[in-house]
């Protein structure tokens, strides 16, 4: 089993639309939840950070971590195109420096 | 500040050729990481640094692969023999001591 796990994809949905991306995880010892967004041919870059269990809102852009099921989420309001990437979820434990990175979903917001 | 700089950003190389990626960390930042991306099994860490010494090297996957550090600002990642299932995406990120990793553009190599 992957430590973690994300719904692979890829997602299409209008725009203005509400997407969900979801990831799973099996170590508890992971204490740092991030999410990244890649545009193709493009590095990754930090979306969102957040280390406690609950919501961490930015924007149009809303983290979600729930500690006892193992579930981290991002929440996307009134989709635009320009949110058309790959989205990784990236997870770290306290004393370690590796990040491990889900498989990313590909979402498309179509005009 | 330029951000991390990898270079070639592309590289076509034949199978047994020997490849070297190079990478120019963020100014200051004393982490530097060395990532894999492929369709198959994403995004992987290779090995990372701190102040030039290399952490933990047990992504590399065969001894084909080296990491070398020499000074802060620089690092390369060498391949030596290539191999087609070489082909990826290869990612330079860097870091502070508690901060963000930034990514570089990275290297699309393709070993024929």
């Amino acid at each position: 089993q992957k430590e973690v796990e994300q719904d692979p994809g890829p997602l299409s949905v209008p725009e203005g639309a509400i997407v969900s991306l979801n990831c799973t995880y099996s170590n508890s010892a992971f204490q740092y939840f991030m999410w990244y967004r890649q545009y193709s041919r493009k590095g990754p870059e930090l979306l969102m950070y957040t280390y406690s269990s609950g919501n961490k809102e930015d924007g149009r852009f809303t983290a979600q971590v729930d500690k006892s099921s193992k579930y981290i989420s991002l929440f996307i309001r009134d989709s635009q195109p320009s949110d058309s990437a790959t989205y990784l979820c990236a997870i770290i434990s306290g004393s370690a420096r590796q990040l491990t990175f889900g498989s990313g979903t590909q979402l498309t917001v179509l005009p | 500040d330029a951000g991390v700089i990898q270079s070639p950003r592309h590289e076509v190389t034949e199978m047994g050729q020997e490849v070297t990626l190079r990478c120019k960390p963020i100014s200051g930042h004393d982490y530097l990481f060395w990532y894999r991306q492929t369709m198959m099994r994403g995004l992987e860490l290779l090995i990372y640094f701190n102040n030039n010494v290399p952490i933990d090297d047990s992504g590399m996957p065969e001894d084909r692969f080296s990491a070398k550090m020499p000074n802060a600002s620089f690092s390369t990642l060498k391949i030596q023999p290539s191999e087609p299932r070489d082909s990826a995406v290869y990612f330079c990120a860097s870091s502070s001591a508690r901060g963000t990793q930034y990514f570089g553009p990275g290297t699309r190599l393709l070993v024929l």
